[in-house]
């Protein structure tokens, strides 16, 4: 029934390597998001795709990017962790850009650095 | 995209209605009200969202003041299971389909 599907949920890695992140959807949706969430704060977006179109924040580090390979999946990948990237990460999606579509979000992956 | 103001955290007893008020003051007339919640350890879920109308579907209800200044969601009958942080975002619903989350209001539901 899972409809956004991040994988795994738990994550560990090492200081300065890389990691990736993923995230799949059965919903045939255009837009897909990429969020962080730092423990006790609200989620904060760092990109999306519209379709093949990727956007990106303008604070989010370059030390973040993202691929889409087709519809069903997104990955996020951090090409060097600092202690500080630890954190929730949410993907989410929705059927297209305005129309006032609701975003629909996976359950996160935690990524813990050591 | 304008800014909301939830209270930190709010009680409510189980089967009673919980009241969740959101401040948006600075809201402009093309912004929508929407409400997500999280609940510990899961992603945020999209519950209603609303222009200047009334709305309500089966998870709750969104009441909007007639200035549209400010909004409330109403849970009919909270259980444990609503316990949660809910989230007011205000979004432009035609250029973007950016979320900008504030701090949320952490609701706890009490036998």
């Amino acid at each position: 029934d899972a409809m956004v599907i991040q994988n795994p949920r738990y994550q560990v890695t090492q200081f300065g390597k890389p990691v990736t992140l993923s995230c799949s959807q059965t919903l045939n949706h255009n837009v897909m998001y990429w969020y962080q969430q730092k423990s006790s704060q609200a989620p904060k977006l760092l990109f999306h795709y519209y379709d093949k179109d990727f956007n990106n924040e303008a604070d989010t580090p370059d030390n973040f990017q993202s691929r889409r390979p087709n519809t069903s999946f997104c990955f996020l990948d951090i090409r060097s962790p600092g202690l500080g990237d630890a954190a929730m990460y949410l993907c989410a999606t929705s059927r297209d850009i305005g129309g006032n579509q609701p975003q629909h979000f996976g359950d996160g992956t935690r990524l813990s650095i050591l | 995209d304008a800014k909301t103001t939830q209270p930190p955290s709010m009680d409510c007893a189980e089967g009673r209605a919980a009241n969740l008020p959101c401040n948006h003051s600075t809201i402009s007339g093309n912004e929508y009200v929407y409400w997500y919640r999280q609940i510990h350890s899961q992603g945020p879920q999209y519950i209603i969202h609303g222009l200047k109308n009334n709305e309500t579907n089966e998870m709750a209800s969104l009441i909007i003041t007639e200035d549209r200044k400010s909004s409330t969601l109403i849970l009919p009958h909270a259980t444990l299971r609503d316990t949660a942080v809910y989230y007011c975002i205000v979004r432009v619903g035609h250029n973007t389909d950016k979320l900008i989350f504030g701090t949320g209001t952490r609701l706890q539901v009490f036998p």
